[in-house]
């Protein structure tokens, strides 16, 4: 029983234009989300967050938007650039106390094509 | 500063065998989690560290496994009789704990293979 997931396994993407990577959640108790993006033998590197309170957070070429009625949240990139390929997986912590740990999607690999 | 290193970066190991997987924190983290990725799955949460002691075990998939962190610091993660089904990716990251919002910077994670 998946509570965050990213149905797009795989996205290809022309350099300069925009990258929308999806993310939808089940649990109402998640209160914050993050997006994580790893290269190939690394561990994830954080990249972008956002309360619950806010729908959009902004910082540089990367927005994170937050629906929280659809539970849905989306990752945008702009201008897409080749260092930019990389597996963004969505992660989100869960209000209710007990577990800090956070509950991660699948991933999806974003391909920047020259 | 140095970030969170693991060790070893790949085990390979025969069924049935015990595996010792070791994770050192960014100095001053207060906070220590440990996560797994099997193929083709996201990042699986097992345990994780307030200090030295585990206020949340819930995440650990059966009693082959357990965690100890001793001085705040460097943590194991032990695995008891491994099965091929243990073969995974196993992470583990720190945050210096400022509130529950804090990001967590992951290490490089150590490449479990069970023959």
């Amino acid at each position: 029983d998946q509570q965050v997931k990213q149905n797009s396994p795989s996205l290809s993407v022309q350099e300069g234009r925009i990258s929308i990577l999806n993310c939808d959640y089940t649990n109402s108790m998640f209160d914050y989300f993050l997006w994580y993006k790893k290269y190939p033998a690394e561990g994830p590197t954080f990249l972008i967050s956002i309360s619950s309170i806010k729908d959009k957070n902004e910082d540089g070429r990367f927005t994170v938007f937050l629906n929280k009625s659809a539970k849905h949240l989306s990752l945008h990139i702009v201008p897409s650039q080749p260092g930019d390929s990389a597996v963004y997986f969505c992660a989100a912590r869960d209000s209710g106390g007990g577990a800090d740990g956070l509950t991660f999607g699948k991933g999806t690999h974003l391909i920047i094509q020259p | 500063g140095a970030g969170v290193s693991q060790s070893p970066s790949n085990k390979v190991t025969e069924k049935g065998k015990d595996v010792e997987l070791r994770c050192d924190p960014i100095s001053g983290h207060t906070a220590l989690y440990w996560y797994r990725q099997s193929l083709g799955q996201g990042l699986e949460f097992l345990i994780y560290f307030q200090g030295n002691s585990a206020p949340d075990k819930s995440g650990l998939p059966s009693d082959r496994f357990s965690a100890e962190r001793t001085g705040g610091s460097v943590s194991t993660l032990t695995i008891q009789r491994t099965q091929q089904e243990d073969s995974a990716v196993y992470l583990c990251a720190s945050s210096p704990w400022q509130g529950r919002t804090n990001e967590q910077f992951f290490g490089p994670g150590t490449r479990l293979t069970v023959l």
